[in-house]
C-alpha cells in the first residue's frame, strides 16, 4: 500500500543473511510486523515490534526499527532454502486496522 | 486443529451474479477480518468485525458487504460482482485485534 513501502525482490544465497527493509509514514503507528506467505498459502504471522523498541531479536530473525526515519527491517540470519517466500511489512494504526506494504520476494539461491 | 477455513477456495462467477465466500473460525476469536491481495499492492483490509454484531470499513470496502451473526463466522458477500474484484481473498481472526491474526488458506475469485 502507499502507507508501507517495500523493495519487491531480494536475491540471497543459502547461508548468507538477508536484510528486507521497509519504510512507513504514519508516526502515530503503535505496532509493526513481518508476515510471511509461502506458494500458495496464507500469510504467517513473524515477529512483530512495539513502536517504543529499537530492536527485538527472535532466533534467527533480528527487527531493527529507526522511529526517525520510519524505517524497518528483518534480518534473517543463515538463510536457508526453506526462507524463498514473500515477507510483507505492516503496521497498525489502531487495534483493528492493518496496513501492509507490497510484499518482498526473497529468492534464496543455493 | 486450530484453525480458520474458507470456502470456496477457487471461484469463477460472471459480472452480476451475486457471491458469498464464507469464512469461519474455531478459536473463539473476537476479531475477524477480510483482505484482498492484489499484485504490487500487498494486502488491503476490506471489512472487519471486533465482536458479534459489530463491523467496520477497512480501507476497500465498496462492492462488499459483511455480516457477523455469530462469532465463529464472517462472511464476505460480493451483491454485484465487477471484473475489478478478481483477486485473492484472506479471511483472518484474532483474539482481540490485529496483533496476533491467524489468515485463512485464502480464496481464488475470477470474475468475467
Amino acid at each position: 500500500g502507499e502507507d508501507v513501502e517495500q523493495s519487491l525482490f531480494l536475491s540471497v544465497r543459502e547461508g548468507d543473511s538477508s536484510v528486507i527493509n521497509c519504510t512507513y509514514t504514519d508516526s502515530s503507528s503503535t505496532y509493526l510486523y513481518w508476515y510471511k506467505q509461502e506458494p500458495g498459502a496464507g500469510l504467517q504471522l513473524l515477529t512483530y515490534i512495539f513502536s517504543n523498541m529499537d530492536m527485538k531479536q527472535d532466533q534467527r530473525l533480528t527487527v531493527l526499527l529507526n522511529k526517525k526515519d520510519k524505517h524497518l527491517s528483518l534480518r534473517i540470519a543463515d538463510t536457508q532454502t526453506g526462507d524463498s517466500a514473500i515477507y510483507f511489512c505492516a503496521e497498525s494504526k489502531n487495534d483493528y486496522k492493518l496496513s501492509f506494504g507490497a510484499g518482498t520476494t526473497v529468492t534464496v539461491r543455493a | 486443529e486450530a484453525q480458520v477455513t474458507q470456502n470456496p477456495r477457487y471461484l469463477i462467477t460472471v459480472t452480476g451474479k451475486k457471491l458469498t465466500v464464507t469464512c469461519s473460525q474455531n478459536m473463539n476469536h473476537e476479531y475477524m477480518s477480510w483482505y484482498r491481495q492484489d499484485p504490487g499492492l500487498g494486502l488491503r483490509q476490506i471489512y472487519y468485525s471486533m465482536n458479534v454484531e459489530v463491523t467496520d470499513k477497512g480501507d476497500v470496502p465498496e462492492g462488499y458487504k459483511v455480516s457477523r451473526k455469530e462469532k465463529r463466522n464472517f462472511p464476505l458477500i460480493l451483491e454485484s460482482p465487477s471484473p475489478n474484484q478478481t483477486s485473492l481473498y484472506f479471511c483472518a481472526s484474532s483474539p482481540s485485534g490485529v496483533e496476533t491474526q491467524y489468515f485463512g488458506p485464502g480464496t481464488r475469485l475470477l470474475v468475467l
